[in-house]
């Protein structure tokens, strides 16, 4: 199963909207509304911003938003703040019944 | 509070092997399908292994597959991966994590730090 694809930064001044891309096949963010972001700090254990493509769970700001199309799942984040400078990371659940992850987005605020 | 702890993590040598625990609290374990992620050095997040919340399914990564078992005790609140002929390319953060429906996965543990090296 290979990994799913997202670019490997993004980058954007404080207050503007960013979208990360999380490509993969029709076995696995094709198949299924299954797919969740992460969000990750250095040093830091992950932490879940988006589940099942678009919902968001307590907690976290309503600036953090998903959606999916076709094979693509994205992530995005509105009114860029200097906290949401870190790693994210798609996931999917697939056909095969196993998980797969993106190789994960670097977010610059500038 | 919602919680898992890793431990059991160390260095070792090339072919050697190691014994992960994660130990839950907080929340119903026996309900959850548990994974084991991890995660090499300066790299991005691999998933690794997962066990069904009675412990009847099983699925291992590849990369995994043939030298690790993951196992549960849910009486004890506890998930494990058995670590064995274990390659340079294993060294890696574990993080052990709730999967509360299809990959959202919530919450996360801390991490262990497995170093394999000769």
């Amino acid at each position: 199963q290979s990994a799913l694809t997202q670019p490997a930064s993004v980058s954007g001044s404080p207050g503007q909207s960013i979208t990360i891309s999380c490509t993969g096949t029709s076995s696995d963010v094709g198949a299924y509304n299954y797919v969740s972001w992460f969000q990750q700090h250095p040093g830091k254990a992950p932490r879940v911003m988006i589940y099942e493509v678009s919902n968001r769970p307590s907690g976290v700001s309503n600036r953090f938003s998903g959606s999916k199309s076709g094979n693509t799942a994205s992530l995005t984040i509105s009114g860029l703040q200097a906290e949401d400078e870190a790693d994210y990371y798609c996931i999917s659940y697939t056909s095969s019944k196993i998980v797969v992850f993106g190789g994960g987005t670097k977010v610059t605020v500038l | 509070e919602v919680q898992l702890v890793e431990s059991g993590g160390g260095s070792v040598q090339p072919g050697g092997s190691l014994r992960l625990s994660c130990a839950a609290s907080g929340f119903t374990f026996s309900s959850r399908t548990m994974h084991w992620v991890r995660q090499a050095p300066g790299k991005g997040l691999e998933w690794v292994s997962y066990i069904t919340s009675s412990g009847t399914t099983i699925y291992y990564a590849d990369s995994v597959r043939d030298r690790f078992t993951i196992s549960r005790d849910n009486a004890k609140n506890s998930l494990y991966l058995q670590m064995n002929s274990l390659r340079v390319e294993d060294t890696a953060v574990y993080y052990c994590t709730s999967d509360r429906n299809y990959v959202w996965f919530d919450p996360w543990g801390l991490g262990t730090l497995v170093t394999v090296s000769s």
